[in-house]
């Protein structure tokens, strides 16, 4: 069975600098991945995907994540954070042929000005 | 043009009523699930069914029966409701039980 982790609870970064939010999967074969962001009060809206191919994978407002089998890693990252990027981040895995997605806990990101 | 719509998106009920969730999109997706979101923000999925059958059913109380009366709706009845039950559901489709879900805005369920 797959599982996700995201050691991060919370992170704290201002505005305009860089981040980083850690991802980490267990799964037995390559696995779909997926970054989900949900605003508060708000469903989840997808960032990006990795099914196969490229490992760095772009996806919408400016984010990017790179997959390493090696560490059996998915981390998503923005060059620079405005504060509507304030949300929780939700990393979740889906098995190939498989119907459902795994979670991981959530990181809550606030930014600072 | 919501891709995924929920009704009611908030609900407030007492402890020992019934009460249903709808879900419809319009993507003409084939598999749709509902996933629970606990008070830790926890998301699980607890359904899912491609082409009106159930295909997914993650342990969850017999108390909670989804029906779906075509491929582009999924609802979510729920017998008895407990405190526990407090939570928001979230109901979501995709192309194939494989691809890219997408969510619908959620119904947070207060049980009193």
């Amino acid at each position: 069975a797959q599982s996700v982790t995201q050691p991060d609870i919370h992170i704290t970064v201002s505005e305009g600098a860089s981040l980083e939010l850690r991802c980490n999967y267990s799964y037995g074969a390559t696995p779909y991945l997926f970054w989900y962001v949900q605003s508060p009060g708000q469903g989840l809206q997808l960032l990006l995907k990795y099914f196969s191919g490229d490992t760095l994978v772009q996806g919408i407002k400016g984010f990017e994540a790179e997959f390493k089998r090696s560490q059996s890693s998915f981390n998503l990252r923005k060059p620079s954070v405005h504060w509507s990027d304030a949300a929780e981040y939700f990393c979740a895995v889906g098995a190939q042929g498989g119907n459902k997605l795994v979670f991981g806990a959530g990181t809550i990101l606030r930014v600072k000005s | 043009d919501t891709a995924v719509s929920q009704t009611p998106k908030y609900l407030v009920t007492q402890m020992g009523n019934d009460k249903s969730i709808k879900c419809e999109q319009n993507l003409g997706h084939d598999t749709m699930y509902w996933y629970k979101q606990d008070s830790k923000k926890f998301l699980k999925i607890m359904f899912s069914y491609n082409n009106k059958e159930l295909i997914i059913n993650e342990t969850v109380p017999n108390r909670f029966s989804p029906k779906s009366p075509d491929k582009a709706h999924l609802n979510l009845h729920i017998n008895s409701l407990e405190l526990g039950d407090s939570a928001v559901y979230f109901c979501a489709s995709s192309p194939t039980g494989t691809d890219t879900q997408y969510f619908g805005p959620g119904t947070r369920l207060t049980v009193l």
